[in-house]
């Protein structure tokens, strides 16, 4: 089974250029989540994904931050325009039911 | 609110030496508590999880006891590997709160020495 598959692995990106991220969860999937974690601090939830359905996006911290599933697959985080504090490692996960994620490896953000 | 604490690194460690790495949390409800791992250049993995209180989760010789009246899950391995080196993660998910995403604590360091 293929696990969750996050890329680009790494990004290096100006202020003010937009900056796209992918996931591609464990195909059948149906709870899909976002975190990042910034400068060393706790990983932090961004926002959970039910198919395609926004379930909870509590956690994505401002608009300049737009995250999309489409048809219930893959799933987008963009960032437009980015800024220096959006430095980060953004992590996916997937699950099938409650518990047991399964993350990726991780997209590492540099925003200079 | 809902949080973890857990103990700042880098732990340095000998080969073989006990590790015990301090998780604490506060919750309202009764959550479940986990412990992730990081290898470098990897993503995290589940390490161990215990969901309600005095269970203790298990794996590749690490433990943790879900105590509630310390409200505590501090981790532990008797003697460690150099392959053990790793960023490890305490978190916490609360069902009650009505969604499954986790709390996380800032991660821990640890490098094992041969």
């Amino acid at each position: 089974e293929a696990g969750v598959t996050q890329f680009p692995s790494h990004s290096v990106i100006e202020k003010g250029q937009t900056v796209t991220l992918r996931c591609d969860p464990i195909s059948g999937h149906d709870n899909l989540y976002w975190y990042r974690r910034v400068m060393g601090k706790e990983i932090k939830f961004l926002l959970h994904f039910v198919k395609e359905s926004k379930q909870d996006e509590s956690g994505m911290p401002n608009n300049r931050f737009l995250a999309e599933r489409t048809g219930g697959t893959y799933s987008t985080l963009k960032v437009q325009p980015a800024e220096l504090e959006d430095s980060g490692v953004y992590f996916c996960a997937s699950s099938q039911a409650d518990y047991g994620y399964t993350f990726g490896s991780g997209t590492r953000l540099t925003v200079v | 609110g809902n949080s973890v604490t857990q103990m700042e690194g880098p732990v340095t460690l000998s080969e073989e030496a006990f590790l015990t790495i301090n998780c604490t949390y506060t919750a309202t409800g009764y959550p479940s508590l986990f412990w992730y791992v990081q290898y470098p250049g990897e993503g995290l993995q589940l390490l161990l999880k215990a969901t309600k209180a005095d269970d203790k989760g298990s794996n590749k010789g690490f433990e943790a006891t879900y105590r509630k009246e310390t409200t505590s899950f501090h981790l532990e391995k008797g003697s460690v590997q150099v392959s053990d080196s790793a960023v490890y993660f305490c978190a916490l998910s609360d069902p009650a709160s009505g969604t499954y995403k986790y709390i996380f604590g800032t991660g821990t360091r640890l490098k094992v020495l041969a």
